[in-house]
């Protein structure tokens, strides 16, 4: 069982808006930044949101990152069949001294 | 173009030992902190060790304390694990990480393509 709780599984359109929300508590995301990474499965992970809200170079504005209390969300605009893949919340738990993950949600473009 | 190349994994009896390595390129690998994260099959991913630039600070995910230890050669910009009292639940594709950001470079921005790990007699 994760320290982070994420949706199993979320689906919408092509072209379409999804979120995906990340819950945790003060000790981890209440007090840290939240990280979202994108993986497909037999590939190398990719880092999608830092700091809650802030996209690496060459992830494009179709991806963003929000923040509340001991929430996190992930949010992706016109999706695309490309998109589907898992998606996974992190973030450092002040109490416990380790990274932590969410249980990650797959993500079906329908 | 940052590289990470795990290598080291393959199949081991339980209670066998085994150590990974990651080679890293393309970036100052002295300044930054370096992590492993796993993937069991069907499961998500999950952290296991993080070591700071300087091996100042190490840290272990519960599941591994005490069984596995995190290293690294900052002459040979390289990254290691050695695993030791394997357990058939360690079996997993086994990640390289670059870390940044806060709390021993909790923030993984670029990841190996990983080595499988199979724990069974």
């Amino acid at each position: 069982q994760s320290v982070l709780t994420q949706p199993p599984s979320v689906s919408a359109a092509p072209g379409q808006k999804v979120t995906i929300s990340c819950s945790g508590s003060n000790s981890n995301i209440g007090n840290n930044y939240v990280s979202w990474y994108q993986h497909l499965p037999g590939t190398a992970p990719k880092l999608l949101i830092y700091d809650n809200n802030k996209r690496p170079s060459g992830i494009p504005d179709r991806f963003s990152g929000s923040k509340s209390g001991t929430s996190g969300t992930l949010g992706i605009t016109g999706l695309q069949t490309g998109d589907e893949a898992d998606y996974y919340c992190g973030t450092w738990d002040s109490r416990l001294s380790v990274v932590v993950f969410g249980g990650g949600t797959k993500l079906t473009v329908l | 173009e940052v590289q990470l190349v795990e290598s080291g994994g393959g199949l081991v009896k339980p209670g066998g030992s085994l150590r990974l390595s990651c080679a890293a390129s393309a970036f100052s690998f002295t300044t930054y902190s370096m992590n492993w994260v796993r993937q069991a099959p069907g499961k998500g991913l999950e952290w296991v060790s993080s070591i700071s630039s300087t091996s100042n600070y190490i840290y272990y995910a519960d599941s591994v304390k005490g069984r596995f230890t995190i290293s690294r050669d900052n002459a040979k910009n390289s990254l290691y694990l050695q695993m030791n009292s394997l357990r058939a639940e360690d079996t997993a594709v086994y990640y390289c990480a670059r870390g940044f950001g806060a709390n021993c470079g909790s923030v993984f921005d670029n990841w190996g393509q990983g080595t499988l790990v199979i724990v069974s007699s």
